[in-house]
């Protein structure tokens, strides 16, 4: 069974600022997937992260597959607002704990 | 909206009871994962159906059974209902074996199970 670990479990930023969700992952896997979560709500699909090397991006998310680390991120550039949310990464159907992301005004 | 519905959305169910949770695919899709959600943790994999077959399995015990149909919808039954099952349950859909945009899973809202 793949094991997903993601880094910080919780973060708490400043609107503008940058940062980045680490997650690691025991076992190869062929994909590498994020998802946001808004409380109380299902989850929604960021990226799909196929190939290492792979870089995806969608406003002010972009996130990045090394293979080799058997390591994922995902960037935030210029936090606003709206993204506060709960970030998922998964290995096929192996979760992280997901990182509770507060954006603050 | 992921073209991928749930139903019932909330339910509440005793201890030792059993329970039949559904979803409908999104339009093309062959495949139906679902998952557990407790409160505060990520989802935790329960079992795929592709083509009406199981096809992986995680770490949950045989009381937790599933069907798919001939148009891809799909069942999760679990039978005698412990409190532990309070979850919410995801159901997701995919286009299995399609390159491009495959694998990607779009979920269904979920079914918020408590158990008392």
């Amino acid at each position: 069974e793949l094991k997903v670990e993601q880094n910080p479990l919780f973060l708490s930023m400043q609107e503008g600022k940058n940062y980045t969700i680490y997650c690691n992952y025991s076992t190869t896997s062929d994909r590498l997937y994020w998802y946001r979560q808004d409380p109380g709500k299902s989850l929604e699909s960021l990226f799909v992260l196929l190939s290492n090397g792979a870089v995806k991006q969608e406003g002010r998310l972009m996130a990045s597959l090394d293979t080799k680390a058997r390591l994922s991120t995902l960037h935030i550039t210029a936090a606003v607002h709206d993204l506060s949310a709960t970030y998922f990464c998964a290995g096929a159907f192996y979760f992280g704990t997901g990182t509770s992301l507060t954006v603050i005004p | 909206e992921t073209g991928v519905t749930q139903s019932p959305t909330h339910l509440i169910k005793t201890r030792g009871q059993q329970v039949t949770l559904r979803c409908s695919s999104q339009s093309g899709h062959n495949t139906v994962s679902w998952y557990q959600q407790a409160l505060g943790q990520g989802p935790q994999f329960i079992f795929q159906y592709y083509r009406e077959e199981e096809n992986g399995r995680g770490n949950f015990p045989p009381r937790f059974s599933g069907l798919q149909f001939p148009n891809y919808s799909s069942e999760l039954n679990v039978n005698a209902l412990e409190l532990d099952d309070s979850a919410l349950y995801l159901c997701a859909s995919s286009s299995y074996g399609q390159g491009g945009t495959k694998n990607i899973q779009y979920f269904g809202a979920g079914t918020r199970l408590s158990v008392l």
